[in-house]
């Protein structure tokens, strides 16, 4: 089966700019996580969803960072005015029961 | 609050000796744990799992992990390292099978 698809992989932006991340869960799972994970650290919960429900975006930085997931199928991670804090890792993942799929990530650079 | 500890941030081995990576979790309860392991530019894949149940559980590859409660304790063991095991490897606990909560990883390097 496809696994879970993000895009654009790499993106490079200005301080103040804005960016939108892409992800295309695997078909049928009803439950989609957004992790950022900065270089040399482990993943960190921003916000997930089960169907089209915001299940707990409590780690979500609501003043810039928006997600959705408006038919429970794809999602986007929008930032809004990016700040060099937020260089990173931005990872898709996706499960249905026991297991989790993670996309390969978008890596941003905040210049 | 429930968190993960990976206390070894860079491990080396020489490829055919054993390994043996810890992961040291805070919850209160029996909670589900993972490891998974994370190549160059990949995402995270899952090595293995552990539900309640037998402490010592086996995943892909020849690794294992051992859940000790009275230690709160999951650590990664393999008993031959091979140059392709040169990665990174996160350890996760998840409360309720809902969010999942990862360490800050151990870079692993192979030695030939």
């Amino acid at each position: 089966e496809a696994g879970v698809t993000q895009s654009p992989r790499y993106a490079v932006l200005q301080e103040g700019q804005a960016v939108s991340f892409w992800c295309d869960p695997i078909s049928g799972h009803d439950t989609l996580y957004w992790y950022q994970q900065p270089r040399d650290q482990g993943p960190q919960l921003l916000v997930y969803f089960r169907d089209e429900a915001v299940i707990d975006n409590s780690q979500l930085p609501s003043d810039r960072f928006s997600a959705v997931r408006p038919k429970g199928t794809n999602s986007t991670l929008k930032i809004q005015s990016a700040k060099q804090g937020d260089t990173a890792t931005y990872l898709c993942a996706s499960r249905q029961t026991a297991e989790v799929f993670f996309g390969k990530g978008t890596r941003l650079t905040v210049v | 609050a429930q968190s993960v500890t990976q206390p070894d941030a860079r491990v080396t081995v020489s490829e055919g000796a054993s390994l043996q990576l810890r992961c040291k979790y805070s919850y209160f309860g029996t909670p589900y744990l993972f490891w998974y392991v994370q190549y160059p530019r990949q995402g995270l894949q899952l090595l293995l799992k552990y539900y309640p149940g037998d402490p010592v559980v086996q995943g892909v590859n020849g690794f294992e992990a051992e859940f000790s409660k009275s230690n709160s304790s999951f650590h990664l063991r393999k008993a031959s390292v091979h140059w392709s095991d040169w990665a990174v490897y996160f350890c996760a606990v998840s409360p309720g099978y809902q969010n999942f909560y990862f360490g800050k990883g151990t870079s692993l390097t192979v030695i030939p």
